[in-house]
């Protein structure tokens, strides 16, 4: 049964790059599109963008300018990298997978990462 | 960007008790409507997708329904571990996104 397993730097100061890594292990990487999701303190999901191995790459307009996706199929593994973050991007990152890419109707998202807050303070 | 909304915010119930979410979509979505419940501290878990399909190993007592725009989840008789948040998610077009969310709380 995959597993996803994310890691990264949890405490960022304004104007830094926020810079996380999801592992795939037990599991095929391609033939899905891997995606980050993000859920600041006591609110709701947002949808930050996805990647396939090709890559193959779709992103949330809203952060579209200072989101970059990657992947390293070699290690299954992809990752997320925002720039400029202020304080309005403290929020739990997550990596799931999807079977399709957004927009193509069946994209639900299972399983997903453990999860990593990361706070942006001064 | 397709609008999630979700009713109640919370709610209050008590242990077999049957509880009903809605979540209405800003347009209509057909029937790409997916699920999550949401324990404290957790990530998100998938229960239904396409409106009405539920995910393997999600107990008979998770329900999902709707089309277009309109969309319920039920669940028939509460059980102490199905206190948590529920999210709606649309995935009919890019930019996916997510009702608020539901609390479902104990009474």
């Amino acid at each position: 049964q995959v597993q996803l397993q994310q890691w990264g730097a949890g405490l960022l100061k304004p104007s830094e790059t926020l810079s996380l890594t999801c592992g795939v292990y037990d599991g095929s990487f391609s033939g899905y599109f891997w995606t980050w999701i993000r859920q600041p303190p006591g609110k709701g999901l947002e949808w930050i963008g996805e990647i396939n191995h090709v890559p193959s790459i779709n992103s949330n307009p809203s952060l579209k300018s200072r989101v970059i996706i990657s992947v390293d199929t070699s290690k299954k593994q992809f990752s997320l990298r925002l720039t400029s973050v202020t304080a309005a991007d403290t929020a739990v990152y997550y990596c799931a997978r999807s079977l399709v890419p957004a927009g193509r109707g069946l994209a639900w998202f299972d399983p997903w990462g453990q999860g990593t807050l990361v706070t942006v303070s001064s | 960007d397709i609008q999630m909304t979700q009713s109640p915010s919370s709610l209050s119930a008590s242990v077999g008790d049957r509880i009903t979410i809605t979540c209405r979509a800003s347009q209509n979505i057909r029937t790409y409507l997916n699920w999550y419940q949401q324990k404290p501290g957790r990530a998100p878990k998938l229960l239904i997708y396409g409106a009405s399909t539920l995910q393997s190993g999600v107990p008979s007592r998770f329900s999902g329904s709707g089309s277009e725009t309109d969309f319920t989840l039920t669940i028939s008789s509460l059980q102490p571990e199905d206190f948590a948040a529920y999210f709606c998610q649309q995935s009919y077009t890019a930019p996916l996104t997510f009702g608020g969310g539901t609390r479902v709380e104990i009474k």
